[in-house]
């Protein structure tokens, strides 16, 4: 199994400013997830990072809004650009996958006013 | 695409049980069920990778129906641990990401 951790666990921001969030596994993993989950909904793809390569976005998602670093196996931010109060949600990093189990970090509860 | 999951909700009473049904319009690969409480993240249950494959976990058990692309999550002598939101994840044959359906929302009461 994987134990993640993401910082920070929530924030309160400004519209128009940017938020960065990071993720850190306990074990080298080639692909790692981000999600989004708005207000009662379910959690929605935004893009797959994998080291030393870009994102791959999902439809709906564009590298200026949400820009990905993946600097080695374990670590990997996701930036939240220009918000707005519909960008806010709870931000899950997550590695796994396929044909096994997928491992969800705790999560980034987001708030823009 | 996302799978389509039924009920949206269901209400049971401690004892009950409950079926849960998950449906894609893709091949697939492998089908995921998680359970979410409020303010947590989503929590692994299990996974199915092959048609007719039967889990269980507990008294939480799935099968998955290659042919037809559905599987449906069996929730047996529900307990008030099992309130919280249930997603199916279904990871296609064809891109290997995981894509979850709307939810299941499960209240077990007394």
């Amino acid at each position: 199994s994987a134990v993640i951790s993401q910082k920070p666990s929530r924030d309160i921001c400004q519209r128009g400013t940017s938020l960065t969030i990071q993720c850190q596994v306990d074990s080298q993993v080639t692909m790692m997830f981000w999600y989004r989950q708005q207000p009662g909904q379910s959690l929605t793809l935004i893009a797959t990072a994998n080291q030393g390569s870009e994102a791959t976005y999902e439809s709906g998602f564009v590298i200026d809004k949400f820009p990905i670093s993946r600097p080695n196996l374990t670590f990997s931010t996701l930036t939240v650009s220009n918000m707005s109060p519909e960008d806010s949600s709870i931000y899950l990093c997550s590695v796994g996958g396929g044909g096994s189990e997928q491992f969800f970090g705790p999560g980034t509860r987001l708030t823009v006013l | 695409q996302q799978p389509v999951q039924s009920p949206q909700a269901v209400i049971l009473r401690e004892g009950e049980d409950a079926v849960i049904n998950c449906s894609s319009s893709k091949a697939l690969y492998s089908v995921h069920w998680y359970r979410q409480k409020h303010g947590e993240a989503p929590v692994f249950l299990m996974i199915l990778l092959k048609g007719g494959e039967q889990k269980g976990h507990d008294k939480i058990s799935a099968s998955f129906n290659e042919k037809k692309q559905q599987s449906s999550l069996y929730l047996t002598a529900s307990q008030l641990s099992y309130s919280g939101t249930y997603f199916c994840g279904t990871v296609s044959s064809n891109d290997y990401k995981l894509s979850f359906g709307a939810g299941t929302t499960v209240t077990v009461r007394a």
